[in-house]
């Protein structure tokens, strides 16, 4: 059972670069999320997706572009990657919150560095 | 506003000792709850999830008081595996883009 699979685990980008990051569950989860993790600053959520089709902006989602493409699958786009967007990027998913008893799934992590 | 606190530590403790730690949510909306347990450079995984009636898995005690809106965590005869940064969760009814959110994580040190 693989769960929550992040690729690639380790990337470095030139500022200026363009990357995706791809992400899929085989848990048949409705949402899913993407988040990212800074030193001190905790899980911040970049963006939702409640369902296929279907995304929100979290907490700080300025400079990144998402796309579900599938129940299965959510991608995170970085356009003209910048030295502020180096951090730790977790994919997760879950059942739809506010179920009693659901939970989150995490992927391994993508730990990004833009030079 | 910060929706879910923790004290950042570290909590530093002799290894047998019992911890706790709590954290406060300000969402009375909050639906579930959890803890997340976080080893250096990996994916936060589920330690346990808080039911009202208090739960216990082993060695570990989760606890929710809805009226002071806290969760609480006791880790009874620490081990050294337990050092890792402990993640408070909680989920709202409303769910969507904030449907679950985070603390920024207790730092726990286990010291032989």
């Amino acid at each position: 059972n693989a769960g929550v699979t992040q690729t690639p685990k380790f990337q470095v980008l030139k500022t200026g670069q363009s990357m995706t990051l791809q992400c899929a569950q085989d848990m048949n989860h409705n949402s899913m999320y993407w988040y990212r993790q800074d030193p001190g600053m905790g899980l911040r959520l970049i963006y939702y997706s409640a369902s296929e089709g279907t995304t929100d902006k979290g907490e700080v989602p300025n400079g990144y572009n998402v796309s579900r493409l599938n129940k299965r699958e959510f991608s995170l786009r970085l356009e003209s990657a910048a030295p502020s967007q180096t951090s730790v990027y977790f994919c997760a998913s879950s059942e739809n919150p506010g179920w009693f008893g659901t939970e989150a799934f995490f992927g391994q992590g993508t730990r990004l560095t833009v030079v | 506003r910060k929706e879910v606190e923790q004290d950042p530590g570290p909590f530093n403790v002799p290894e047998g000792a019992t911890v706790a730690f709590n954290c406060t949510y300000s969402n009375s909306a909050s639906q579930s709850f959890f803890w997340y347990r976080q080893d250096c450079r990996k994916e936060p995984k589920l330690l346990m999830s808080v039911y009202s009636s208090g739960n216990e898995d082993g060695r570990f005690t989760a606890q929710l008081n809805r009226a002071s809106q806290y969760i609480s965590l006791l880790i009874r005869d620490s081990k050294l595996s337990d050092s890792a940064t402990y993640l408070c969760v909680v989920t709202h009814l409303q769910g969507g883009a904030d449907g679950l959110t985070f603390g920024k994580g207790t730092h726990l040190i286990i010291q032989p």
